[in-house]
């Protein structure tokens, strides 16, 4: 078990670029969590999946953002033409069964920065 | 829909002295509660979780919440702090059948000084 990774952990962009953040997940782990954090504030749910099927998104998350989790694995998270609003720490969490309610392990994060 | 609110932005407390982070939560509906742990350049940790039975829970590092349904709190104690419990502390709370997604609150900074 070595715990949640996500990649990069820092990322510096000008405003339109197109960025793409990866998360591993805790091996066998089936549900997989992204979260938004900014400065002084709590994380915001963003979207999550049960295995490779996305099933929730948050109406934070603008047509700019597109998630996968293509073989059930690891998730990417995809923002488009980025803008200075984007500017957040992304956090990814997995836990291992569709339980009801599990404990939710989280990774370091990536933090974003729009110029 | 749920809300979570920590009215303390940042507690300073000298070294063993015992400290009380509060949580207060809004729901139509009866929740999960939890209470997480962010130190610097890492992610959250869990210190403990309310699902049900009895309504003191203990945690990991010596923590323990009380749930207190009629106040709607879910307050975080320590009864001595020692520096490394210099960190942001988390509530965050989920309803059942929920999806388990979290919503958290804005976060207590807990500063320990000598």
């Amino acid at each position: 078990d070595t715990g949640v990774s996500q990649n990069p952990r820092h990322k510096i962009t000008k405003r339109g670029q197109n960025v793409t953040f990866r998360c591993d997940p805790i091996s066998e782990h089936n549900r997989l969590y992204w979260y938004r954090q900014t400065l002084g504030q709590g994380p915001e749910f963003l979207t999550y999946f049960q295995n490779e099927a996305q099933l929730e998104k948050s109406r934070l998350l603008s047509d700019r953002f597109s998630a996968e989790r293509p073989k059930g694995s690891f998730s990417t998270l995809e923002i488009q033409r980025t803008e200075q609003g984007d500017s957040a720490m992304y956090l990814c969490a997995s836990s291992p069964s569709s339980l009801a309610v599990d404990t939710q392990y989280f990774g370091p994060g990536t933090r974003l920065t729009v110029l | 829909a749920q809300s979570v609110t920590q009215l303390d932005s940042q507690v300073p407390v000298f070294e063993e002295a015992p400290v009380e982070l509060r949580c207060n939560y809004s729901s139509s509906v009866s929740v999960y509660l939890f209470w997480y742990v962010q130190y610097p350049n890492q992610g959250l940790q869990l210190l403990l979780k309310y699902l049900s039975g009895s309504t003191l829970v203990k945690g990991i590092n010596g923590f323990e919440a009380e749930f207190n349904k009629s106040q709607t709190s879910f307050h975080l104690r320590k009864p001595s702090v020692h520096i490394s419990d210099t960190a942001e502390y988390f509530c965050a709370v989920t309803p059942p059948g929920g999806g388990n997604k979290l919503t958290f609150g804005t976060g207590t900074q807990l500063k320990v000084e000598l």
